[in-house]
């Protein structure tokens, strides 16, 4: 199956550091990448491959992968973290990308 | 500075068909991957379609023989003909481009997206 399954909220008090999980049988294959949305905004490209993030990104941010399970950890999640935050990766031959359900954080 | 911009994006009944747009500005549309990827009111990202630099195009099962995706280089455009439309294909629809590094590019990493466009199917 090429579905990536993520928990459909997560909460994490302020400054403290959360994990957001995506499972699915192609990142046993192919390295997820994760995206931040806040409402009304496109998404935010924040982390890829094994754990690079783009400019701009803040260090806070970081990924790891183990098996069919990808991870994004924020440490020390901040007030403006609060979003909603997707997986993807590639499905069907590695021609295709499928995108996981999304992670609506609550930042307390 | 590398921008894409949706156009297009319109109330429509249901069977009809509508072409969006994807202007891009700071870099060229032949030499990077772009793809569309819709996003339902209130639901999550679903990937459309592709086209690679190299003219090559994929598809979502969902879209598949209803949609075509294109690109014009000199007008630095990329576009999505949506034929047959159907309700559940209302959503914002954005192009996005694959981040390339290393003389590579990684099909499902998109590090540029555009603003979106709305399309509501309805009648």
């Amino acid at each position: 199956s090429s579905d990536l399954t993520q928990d459909p909220a997560v909460s994490v008090a302020l400054g403290q550091t959360v994990r957001i999980t995506c499972q699915g049988d192609s990142l046993r294959s192919y390295f997820a990448s994760w995206y931040q949305q806040k409402p009304g905004q496109a998404p935010i490209f924040i982390i890829y491959g094994e754990d690079n993030r783009p400019s701009g990104i803040p260090d806070r941010f970081s990924a790891s992968t183990s098996g069919n399970i990808a991870s994004l950890t924020i440490t020390g999640a901040q007030a403006e973290d609060e979003a909603d935050y997707y997986c993807n990766s590639r499905g069907r031959g590695g021609n295709h990308v499928v995108f996981g359900g999304g992670t609506r954080l609550t930042v307390l | 500075e590398v921008q894409l911009v949706e156009s297009g994006g319109s109330l429509i009944q249901p069977g009809e068909s509508l072409r969006l747009s994807c202007a891009v500005s700071g870099f060229s549309v032949s030499d990077y991957h772009m793809s569309w990827v819709r996003q339902a009111p209130g639901k999550g990202l679903e990937w459309v379609s592709v086209m690679y630099s190299g003219r090559v195009t994929y598809y979502a099962d969902s879209v598949q023989g209803r949609f075509i995706i294109s690109r014009d280089n000199v007008r630095g455009t990329l576009y999505l003909q949506m034929n047959n439309l159907r309700d559940d294909d209302t959503a914002v629809y954005y192009c996005a481009r694959t981040h390339c590094s290393g003389g590579s590019c990684y099909l499902n990493y998109f590090d540029y997206w555009g603003q979106g466009t709305l399309v509501t199917v309805s009648s």
